[in-house]
């Protein structure tokens, strides 16, 4: 059994504070590693995507890969009351695993 | 271009009650994915459809039938419907299957009673 475990929360930070989330994985061949927001009664979007070892910088996001650990990460600068969500990380397995497995999630809020 | 669509929203049902849960892309897709949520579990794979023609059970198939009707529909049906399978169901499509981010529908809410 492939797992995703992400770090349980919920999360509540300052605005304007940084926002970390952290994920681990099972799957050592996994190869694509994907963050999808959720807002509470809404459908998952997705905020970024990595495939390679290091930082991927997107405005005030950040994920971080390294496959080593099996960890990836998402950190959230200068944190929005409208970044309050459920962040799912989700990893697609190695070989001929090409199913998406989703962590349970991180419930982030951030107090104005 | 109106993305992943899925019918109905909402639906109550009784236990034993049979239904289609319709899903629809229009970005050209090749895979398409049912999922559904519940609280404390995540989102769990139902079945996946990774090219017209071709259909795969996932994590949670059990209970559930699935149909790749063409490139741009894919449908999921109950049979007999139990409690149990009371959850929010997503659809999702990816131009490819693997490694391509997957774009969801807005969810169908479906209540057994």
């Amino acid at each position: 059994q492939k797992e995703v475990e992400q770090n349980s929360g919920p999360l509540s930070v300052p605005e304007g504070a940084i926002a970390s989330l952290n994920c681990t994985y099972s799957d050592r061949g996994s190869q694509s590693f994907f963050w999808y927001r959720q807002y509470s009664g809404k459908s998952p979007e997705l905020i970024m995507s990595i495939y390679s070892n290091g930082d991927k910088e997107d405005g005030r996001f950040t994920a971080q890969l390294n496959k080593a650990s099996q960890y990836v990460s998402l950190l959230i600068r200068d944190s929005q009351p409208s970044d309050s969500a459920t962040y799912l990380c989700a990893v697609i397995g190695g070989g001929s695993n090409y199913k998406l497995t989703f962590g349970k999630g991180t419930l982030l809020t951030v107090n104005p | 271009n109106a993305g992943v669509t899925q019918t109905p929203k909402f639906q109550v049902l009784k236990t034993g009650q049979s239904m289609t849960l319709q899903c629809a892309q229009d970005m050209n897709h090749n895979s398409m994915y049912w999922y559904r949520q519940d609280p404390g579990m995540g989102l769990r794979l139902i079945y996946y459809s990774a090219s017209e023609g071709t259909t795969d059970k996932g994590e949670v198939p059990n209970g559930y039938n699935v149909s790749r009707l063409n490139k741009r529909e894919f449908s999921l049906r109950l049979e007999s419907a139990a409690p149990s399978q009371t959850s929010v169901y997503f659809c999702a499509s990816a131009f490819v299957q693997n490694s391509d981010t997957q774009y969801f529908g807005p969810g169908t809410r479906l209540t057994v009673l």
